[in-house]
């Protein structure tokens, strides 16, 4: 089961921030926030990940909040082609191999012009 | 330039019947995985490879058998195919542990 709670969906208007909310209150010390994306008919697409501090890359930012129990990622001026289900997972590094991402429902972003 | 590559992209079969995809990285990757996803969207690990090794292999029916012949390579055989069986089929690699999985684009198996 997801360790994680996400809303179902989301609208953004084209060329605003999208900011995606994501739950995680059982998180552990050893385990990672991670968002990936599956835009319609692809395969999910990394997006970025972190475990206290707060990252950037050149397609989103992720804010954890101290207490880590929940995290948001930004994508800063949302376009129409970052509509698709955004998924926020948790998980503990464990070995080569053996570490595994649980998806849950994720979120709907419809980015609308 | 496709990095992971799953072949076919669509699989319409019977049941009872046996199929393979076959699934490519070229990126050098250590870790392969097999992940479902299914009717209600939902995306599970069902298997991953590291360094030609079984390392996961999730509660999936042993009628499913991931082979390795090189670290580039994983593919999915499944035998006697159900009518459950239909579903989105990824393919995925990473390099090491934690390092983000690079997915193909699937291959959506339908068994009528």
């Amino acid at each position: 089961d997801a360790k994680t709670t996400q809303p179902p969906s989301m609208d953004c208007a084209e060329g605003r921030a999208a900011n995606l909310p994501c739950n995680h209150s059982t998180i552990s010390g050893n385990e990672y926030v991670y968002w990936y994306r599956q835009i319609h008919s692809q395969g999910p697409q990394y997006i970025i990940h972190g475990l206290k501090n707060n990252e950037t890359n050149e397609m989103a930012s992720l804010i954890i909040t101290e207490d880590r129990k929940s995290s948001t990622l930004i994508l800063p001026h949302a376009t129409l082609r970052d509509t698709a289900v955004y998924y926020c997972i948790v998980t503990p590094y464990s070995g080569a191999g053996s570490y595994q991402l649980t998806f849950g429902k994720g979120t709907k972003l419809s980015v609308i012009p | 330039d496709t990095a992971v590559s799953q072949t076919p992209k669509y699989l319409v079969t019977q049941m009872g019947n046996d199929k393979s995809i076959k699934c490519e990285q070229n990126l050098g990757h250590d870790t392969m995985y097999w992940y479902k996803q299914d009717s209600k969207k939902f995306l599970k690990i069902m298997f991953s490879y590291n360094n030609k090794e079984l390392i996961i292999n999730e509660t999936v029916p042993n009628r499913f058998s991931p082979k390795s012949p090189d670290k580039a390579h994983l593919n999915l055989h499944i035998n006697s195919l159900e009518l459950g069986d239909s579903a989105v089929y990824f393919c995925a690699s990473s390099q090491a542990e934690g390092t983000p999985l690079h997915f193909g684009n699937g291959t959506r198996l339908t068994v009528t």
